[in-house]
């Protein structure tokens, strides 16, 4: 089955470092790819998501995420970290189009430093 | 606001017993998505419905059940409940079909099993 690999279940960074949050997906072909944020007792809110269009998907809140086929990763990046950012990052794929299922990875908890 | 709107937002009920949880999805949109959110399972799809027919089934449990009514909102059915059923259940929508990925999260109902 399709999935995506969260590395890291916990990830700390400076305010104001480079935020690094990793995703490697399995799949023989091009998945559709996504990064979801989920803040304190809230839902879940789209950040980005890679349709092949581009390699390099810009979304919300400065964040952006590049696909690397060789590497059957993407990865999330933010150069600069705010304290609003921390929340739990999800990585989530959807192996074909037209397949239903939007399967979630297991959830980087991003934590701040003042 | 995602405009996906849940009731409960709490509910703490006994084991055996028998909640419903609702859903209204967003104006407009077709698709509507149960999952599931506990510490030890993450992020687990249930079901899919597209204007009132399932469309995608996930690791539902035989004990839960869903349906989507012809205005569109949405009950899952939890019986013969379980300790290990407690959870944060999450209600998405999204436009149609295929699924795109960009889902609208509600802010989900908590359900503590005691």
């Amino acid at each position: 089955a399709q999935s995506v690999t969260q590395l890291g279940s916990h990830v700390s960074v400076s305010e104001g470092a480079l935020v690094l949050l990793r995703c490697n997906y399995s799949s023989s072909v091009p998945p559709y790819l996504f990064w979801y944020v989920q803040y304190p007792n809230q839902g879940l809110q789209l950040l980005l998501k890679y349709t092949s269009a581009a390699t390099l998907v810009k979304g919300i809140n400065g964040f952006e995420a590049e696909f690397k086929k060789s590497e059957t990763s993407f990865h999330l990046t933010k150069p600069s970290a705010h304290m609003s950012d921390a929340a739990e990052y999800f990585c989530a794929v959807i192996p074909n189009f037209g397949n239903e299922k939007l399967t979630f990875g297991t959830g980087t908890r991003l934590t701040i430093i003042p | 606001d995602s405009g996906v709107t849940q009731t409960p937002k709490h509910l703490i009920t006994a084991t055996g017993q028998r909640v419903t949880l609702r859903c209204s999805p967003r104006s407009g949109d077709l698709s509507v998505y149960w999952y599931q959110q506990s510490l030890d399972q993450g992020l687990q799809f249930l079901i899919q419905y597209y204007n009132g027919e399932e469309r995608a089934k996930g690791n539902i449990l035989e004990r839960f059940s869903a349906q989507q009514f012809p205005d569109l909102h949405s009950e899952l059915n939890l019986s013969s409940l379980e300790l290990g059923d407690s959870a944060l259940y999450f209600c998405a929508s999204s436009v149609g079909r295929p699924n795109t990925g960009e889902l609208f999260f509600g802010e989900g109902s908590r359900l503590t099993v005691l």
